[in-house]
């Protein structure tokens, strides 16, 4: 099975700034990755698929991008609603796998 | 739009089984392209994929659940079921529908929207 590692695991940031958050899978996917967002107690949302397309309704805020084994996630100026937990997902191979998840923090 | 609802026992005991349906609206799951699924998220694994099924009949499982996951459909009530059976506290989770989304091939898609999720304990 792929293995997807995200780093760092917990991110503090003031509101404003611009975060970016790794995944790296154990081989390669080429572009077959997603991107979520999940707040406490809710589902996790699609955010970008294909490693760097966004979902409609999306905030242009958010960005994706990389290829083969590492992707990363932007947010370029983080609002007080961006403040989650953020999962990657492979899907090039079976089975699909995730990532152990990024809490973003407000700091 | 398309929504989804978990629904089913809370509590499981150590060795039976645990059953989940999920209610679908917005969409109809015995048409169209998408297939559906169950997704579940424990603290101690994070985010795993259990399972999906399209209304041929067509079900592809995680290898590390296989023999104890089935997943079924009750198109006249547009909702599909989760059974996993001989559960042990591992098997603690919330547990997720979702409607998938296609990926390089049908068995490994994204999953777009899910259910709110239900946490399912298994304890005596």
């Amino acid at each position: 099975d792929i293995q997807m590692t995200q780093s760092p695991s917990t991110l503090s940031a003031f509101v404003g700034d611009r975060v970016t958050i790794t995944c790296r899978a154990s081989q390669s996917i080429s572009k077959w990755l997603a991107w979520y967002q999940q707040k406490p107690g809710k589902a996790p949302k699609l955010l970008i698929y294909k490693a760097s397309i966004l979902e409609s309704g999306v905030p242009s805020r958010f960005s994706g991008s990389g290829s083969g084994t590492e992707f990363t996630l932007t947010i370029s100026r983080l609002q007080p609603d961006d403040f989650a937990t953020y999962h990657c997902q492979q899907y090039d191979s079976f089975p699909s796998s995730f990532g152990q998840g990024t809490k973003l923090e407000i700091k | 739009q398309v929504q989804l609802k978990e629904s089913g026992p809370r509590l499981v005991k150590p060795s039976e089984a645990l059953s989940l349906t999920c209610s679908v609206s917005g969409s109809s799951i015995s048409t169209g392209v998408h297939y559906w699924g169950w997704i579940r998220q424990s603290p101690g694994k994070g985010l795993e994929w259990i399972g999906s099924m399209f209304h041929s009949g067509s079900t592809y499982y995680n290898l590390s659940l296989k023999s104890r996951v089935t997943i079924s459909m009750d198109t006249s009530k547009n909702q599909f079921s989760l059974r996993l059976s001989s559960v042990t506290a591992a098997d603690t989770a919330v547990y997720y529908c979702a409607r998938t989304r296609p990926g390089v091939v049908p068995e490994t898609p994204f999953f777009d929207p899910w259910g709110q999720g239900t946490l399912v304990t298994v304890s005596s």
